[in-house]
């Protein structure tokens, strides 16, 4: 399968744990992109990297957030301290990107947290 | 206000009919007019696209874009139980894509 991978699928934690999440982009996906939806929404973006430049970060991205993209490969998302709020799906998108952008991503199946 | 704008479902159809899903956006500056299409645990993805006014079709799937009025549709034709969805209208400037509530489509057999 060559698509986008999300790691793990399903994460159930107490609040004020940490927890990360990490995301395998289509390989050679300079873009990559973290998005998250809650019950009945359409997903709202989070950040993004251009190869290991993260570029934009949503408001929605509190201080307790961290993303990162070494070496422009794989991702990680870590939430610190979690809260019953974070609870959402956690989406991974990449895409490859030249001058002209369509808006075509690609997503994986995404990390569900559960913040109990 | 939402930059995205989607009519709430949800929607139920009986196979073979005409389903039509409607938005609308608030920043002219949208580029890229998307469809998503997203299954249950699943994530989106990209059904069609469009940047401009006027109707491109795929199959049973036509989208249209009104630039004027800010609105765009999806109209499925000849709707399959395989169709059954969540439908997400997204809007595309630069590097973020803006998305709608979903519709979510449930075709009888």
């Amino acid at each position: 399968d060559t698509g986008v991978s999300q790691d793990p699928r399903h994460k159930i934690t107490k609040r004020g744990q940490n927890v990360t999440f990490r995301c395998d982009p289509i390989s050679e996906h300079n873009r990559l992109y973290w998005y998250r939806q809650t019950l009945g929404q359409g997903p709202e973006f989070l950040t993004y990297f251009q190869n290991e430049a993260q570029l934009e970060k949503s408001r929605l991205l509190s201080d307790r957030f961290s993303a990162e993209r070494p070496k422009g490969s794989f991702s990680t998302l870590e939430i610190q301290r979690t809260e019953q709020g974070d609870s959402a799906m956690y989406l991974c998108a990449s895409s490859f990107t030249t001058g002209a952008n369509t808006g075509e991503l690609f997503f994986g199946e995404g990390s569900r947290l559960t913040v109990l | 206000q939402k930059e995205v704008e989607q009519d709430p479902g949800p929607l139920s159809v009986p196979e073979g009919a005409i389903v039509s899903l409607n938005c609308t956006y608030s920043n002219s500056a949208f580029q890229y007019f998307m469809w998503y299409r997203q299954y249950s645990r699943k994530g989106p993805e990209l059904l069609m696209y469009t940047y401009s006014s006027g109707n491109k079709e795929d199959g049973r799937f036509t989208a249209q874009v009104d630039k004027s009025s800010k609105y765009i549709s999806l109209f499925i034709r000849d709707s399959q139980p395989s169709d059954s969805a969540t439908y997400l209208c997204a809007i595309y400037n630069d590097y973020k894509l803006s998305f709608g509530a979903g519709t979510t489509v449930t075709v009888r057999a």
